[in-house]
């Protein structure tokens, strides 16, 4: 079986300030991919990055970075300086053999940015 | 860009009518999904089809069925909607290229409300 945990139901920031959403995943799997989508008030999932297993290098897009430790099943996202568009909800998500090659979605971080 | 566009942003139906959500994909991909979003549970994968006229059950396919006649659309069927089917429907596809671990890209959903 696998899991997604996000356990922060909504984070709310003021503007500049920096956010980290947690992700904690659980597999059988030595191979697989975690996810990251973000969901603006528009409705439309869309996509950010793909990691996987193999790669444990942090990475980073502009004010977006992401910190993948396979010692603890994480694969946190943190923005930087957040600003209002940033608002949205955001998903962390795993596709695994195990699970079937389906995608498995953590319940959503709310971050609200506040001006 | 991948385009995936669902038929309505917005629908109200009531108890016991039958209902049909349509969604369509412009980038020749194998794979397309319907996911169903409720507070706090995330994404739940209702059905996925890998090829035309195949259709797989996801994890919540109790009340749902699924139609595939052109590699292009995708349609999700209530049969006889009840209240509790109330929710965001969101469609998604996905290549099935060299793996099975290709990022899905999602259509901006449906929020049917069934009274």
């Amino acid at each position: 079986a696998q899991k997604v945990t996000q356990a922060q139901t909504e984070i709310s920031v003021v503007e500049k300030e920096d956010v980290t959403l947690d992700c904690v995943y659980e597999t059988r799997d030595t191979t697989y991919y975690l996810f990251w989508y973000k969901q603006p008030p528009s409705g439309e999932l869309v996509f950010l990055i793909r990691r996987n297993s193999f790669d444990e290098q942090n990475e980073i897009s502009g004010r977006y970075s992401w910190n993948f430790q396979k010692s603890t099943s994480s694969f946190n996202f943190t923005i930087t300086a957040s600003q209002v568009v940033d608002s949205a909800v955001y998903f962390c998500a795993l596709i695994a053999p195990g699970g079937d090659y389906k995608l498995s979605f953590g319940a959503g971080t709310t971050v609200t940015v506040r001006a | 860009d991948v385009k995936v566009t669902q038929s309505s942003r917005y629908l109200v139906k009531r108890t016991g009518e039958k209902v049909f959500l349509e969604c369509v994909q412009d980038m020749d991909h194998e794979n397309m999904f319907w996911y169903r979003q409720d507070p706090g549970l995330g994404l739940r994968l209702i059905y996925f089809s890998y090829d035309v006229k195949m259709k797989e059950k996801g994890d919540i396919p109790e009340g749902y069925s699924v139609s595939r006649e052109k590699k292009e659309r995708f349609s999700l069927i209530l049969e006889s909607a009840s209240t509790n089917q109330t929710s965001m429907y969101l469609c998604a596809s996905s290549l099935i290229g060299t793996g099975l671990y290709n990022e899905q890209f999602f259509g901006p959903g449906t929020r049917l409300t069934v009274l």
